[in-house]
């Protein structure tokens, strides 16, 4: 089955600092969606993105549908505590169930 | 607004014991609803999913079973638990597009 990769696995970074995220797809996909889990609760959609090139925000967050459909980025600005979690990208062909990557896990050191 | 409601929070519960969780939509019609199991830090596996009043469809064969009786009703039971179904349970519906909106998870502890 499709199965999606998601780099890298942790990181750890320092307040303030920018992060870059990728996931990648062997197949192609009509949506692509990013979400951030906090310890002991269900995921929340941060982004969903919906056509080939497409570069959407919400707040610090910035992400971006990949030309070649198989890919998307998901960028932090001005990292804060609170960004801690984990972050999942989901990917969707129509008419077919979501498919999840296996997650980012984001530490923020003060 | 839709909200989705996921009880309980968390369950400890003896090997062997059944399990029942249940799942709640509300603000919304013929959702389709999902249930995801988390390992400890792992990914999401999809369980089970439905896409309408007693249709649903398994992902993955094993000890466990959903049901959905009413249209915004979603439950994923167990008769017998085993050790190896202990996880972090979500409920997801979706509106039938693109996009797919979680509960807040239940902590499952067999033991």
């Amino acid at each position: 089955g499709q199965q999606l990769n998601q780099s890298p696995q942790s990181m750890f970074i320092q307040e303030g600092e920018d992060v870059s995220m990728n996931c990648t797809s062997s197949s192609i996909f009509n949506t692509w969606l990013w979400y951030k889990q906090d310890p002991g609760e269900g995921p929340v959609l941060l982004i969903a993105l919906y056509k080939a090139g497409e570069l959407t925000s919400n707040g610090r967050l910035t992400a971006q549908f990949g030309t070649t459909r198989k890919d998307s980025f998901l960028n932090i600005s001005a990292s804060i505590p609170s960004d801690v979690g984990i972050y999942f990208c989901a990917g969707q062909l129509h008419g077919q169930n979501f498919v999840f990557g296996p997650g980012t896990r984001l530490s923020v050191l003060p | 607004s839709q909200t989705i409601h996921q009880w309980p929070a968390t369950l400890v519960q003896p090997v062997g014991s059944p399990l029942s969780l249940e799942c709640t939509v509300e603000g919304t019609s013929n959702p389709n609803l999902y249930w995801y199991r988390q390992a400890a830090g792992r990914g999401l596996q999809l369980l089970f999913y439905s896409i309408g009043i007693d249709q649903i469809s398994s992902e993955v064969p094993q000890n466990l079973s959903a049901s959905r009786p009413q249209d915004r009703q979603f439950i994923l039971s167990s008769k017998k638990l085993l050790l190896s179904d202990s996880g972090f349970y979500l409920c997801a519906w979706s509106p039938g597009g693109p996009e797919a909106f979680f509960g807040q998870g239940t902590r499952l502890t067999v033991v």
